[in-house]
């Protein structure tokens, strides 16, 4: 089955730093890269995803980027804000549309001021 | 997007009973629901995937005859931790699909199951 592995585990950087959270992924046949935000006690939050028949997308201060051949994708943000601070999950799917997501163990991202 | 409601958010029960858990998908009709375990600080595992109609396809290590998922109908799927212990303590979530739609995952609140 799919593994998706997360690094940092923990990320602390300064507000209006940037900050980048990579995965990388086992089964070639995944197609569909979502990341997540998740604030405690909550449910995840769809921050961006990626498919993949495309190498970057970016919303505002968020983008993800996406490496097929060497099966890893990145989570960017930029100019980060205390709000961002949260664990922050990417996960990968199989083609199909009801497959299953499989999660990466998460990052803890902490924005000081 | 889709709504997905899950009920109770938060629930306490004594070890050795029964907790019934729903998720609801309230503006779609989802033919596959997920359920997933999340302890504190770690990542959401997979427990099971269930079908509408159908029996539910559960993760290894996972106890089907402890936690039973019914699916019965195309807007809810129940989870039931039965004879809780206080391991089960954890939060429990649920995620919604249908055919033909290819989007993101849709999650519902969670619950906040603790086990005294």
């Amino acid at each position: 089955g799919e593994n998706v592995e997360q690094h940092p585990s923990t990320l602390s950087v300064q507000e209006g730093d940037s900050a980048v959270i990579k995965c990388t992924y086992s089964d070639s046949a995944s197609n569909y890269f979502p990341w997540y935000k998740q604030e405690l006690g909550k449910r995840p939050q769809l921050i961006i995803d990626i498919r993949s028949n495309v190498g970057e997308k970016k919303d505002q201060r968020i983008a993800v980027t996406l490496n097929k051949t060497a099966k890893h994708f990145s989570l960017h943000i930029t100019e980060t804000q205390p709000e961002d601070s949260a664990v922050y999950f990417c996960a990968a799917r199989a083609t199909g549309t009801a497959s299953k997501l499989t999660f990466g163990t998460g990052t803890r991202l902490q924005v000081m001021l | 997007g889709a709504v997905v409601s899950q009920h109770p958010s938060r629930v306490i029960c004594k070890s050795g009973t029964s907790v019934k858990i729903e998720c609801r998908s309230l503006d779609f009709q989802a033919t596959t629901m997920f359920w997933y375990r999340q302890f504190p600080k770690q990542s959401l595992m997979l427990m099971a995937t269930s079908n509408e109609g159908s029996k539910a396809t559960y993760e290894q290590g996972v106890e089907k005859d402890k936690f039973l998922i019914n699916h019965a109908s195309l807007t809810l799927s129940t989870l039931t931790v039965t004879s809780a212990h206080p391991e089960d303590s954890s939060f429990y979530i649920c995620s919604a699909a249908t055919q033909g739609m290819n989007t993101e995952a849709f999650f519902g609140q969670g619950t906040r199951l603790t086990v005294v």
